[in-house]
């Protein structure tokens, strides 16, 4: 059974602070790294699509690496502002289109 | 671009009802639509997978008379929960991709089902 792992499930920040989550996937049939950004009665929005070893993509405050040998990705948000709250979700890609998500992290920036 | 839309935001029904739920892509054509399930605290789960003009492909574990999946046209496919009973009660939500070999699926804002 392929797992998708996201920590950690929420946390809090003050207006601001950097921060950063993690998304551990499985290392082997990958194709693609996916991170969403869904605030609540939204529809998920694509952020990154992530598909070699080593690539970092940046949009504005938000960057994202991806280590494929190991599994993981980082997201890193610069400088949180309180529009940023919301869950950021994590989806792995093997090629057949069937993404397997991850349970999210629940960002919540404090001002 | 690429807006998906979803209707209805939220249904509530009796046990034993049939609820439509659309999914339509607004300013592009959708080759694929993808139909999600989440439950509290889980992850979205991948239901059904429907391409235009053919039938859904159902994952493991999917009853697929219960979750009647129909994609007539590169705008529009609609999930129907038949005979609805209180464990049918979630979140759904679809998604759509716009032409074979695009990585990228584009969401729906989902529908929550509650069914009494």
């Amino acid at each position: 059974i392929l797992n998708v792992e996201q920590s950690p499930q929420s946390l809090h920040v003050q207006e601001g602070d950097s921060t950063n989550f993690t998304c551990s996937f499985p290392s082997s049939n990958f194709y693609a790294l996916h991170w969403y950004r869904w605030e609540t009665a939204k529809s998920p929005e694509a952020l990154f699509v992530m598909t070699l070893n080593g690539d970092e993509k940046k949009k504005g405050r938000i960057s994202a690496t991806l280590n494929t040998k190991e599994g993981y990705s980082y997201l890193y948000i610069k400088g949180s502002q309180p529009e940023d709250s919301a869950t950021y979700l994590c989806a792995f890609d093997s090629g057949t289109y069937k993404y397997i998500f991850g349970t999210g992290t629940r960002l919540k920036v404090l001002a | 671009g690429a807006v998906v839309s979803q209707h209805p935001s939220r249904v509530i029904c009796k046990s034993g009802t049939s609820v439509k739920i659309e999914c339509r892509s607004l300013d592009f054509q959708a080759t694929t639509m993808f139909w999600y399930r989440q439950f509290p605290k889980k992850s979205l789960m991948l239901m059904a997978t429907s391409n235009e003009g053919s039938k859904a492909t159902y994952e493991q574990g999917v009853e697929k008379d219960k979750f009647l999946i129909n994609h007539a046209s590169l705008t529009l496919s609609t999930l129907t929960v038949t005979s609805a009973h209180p464990e049918d009660s979630s979140f759904y939500i679809c998604s759509a991709r716009s032409h074979q070999g695009s990585y990228e699926q584009y969401f729906g804002p989902g529908t929550r089902l509650t069914v009494t």
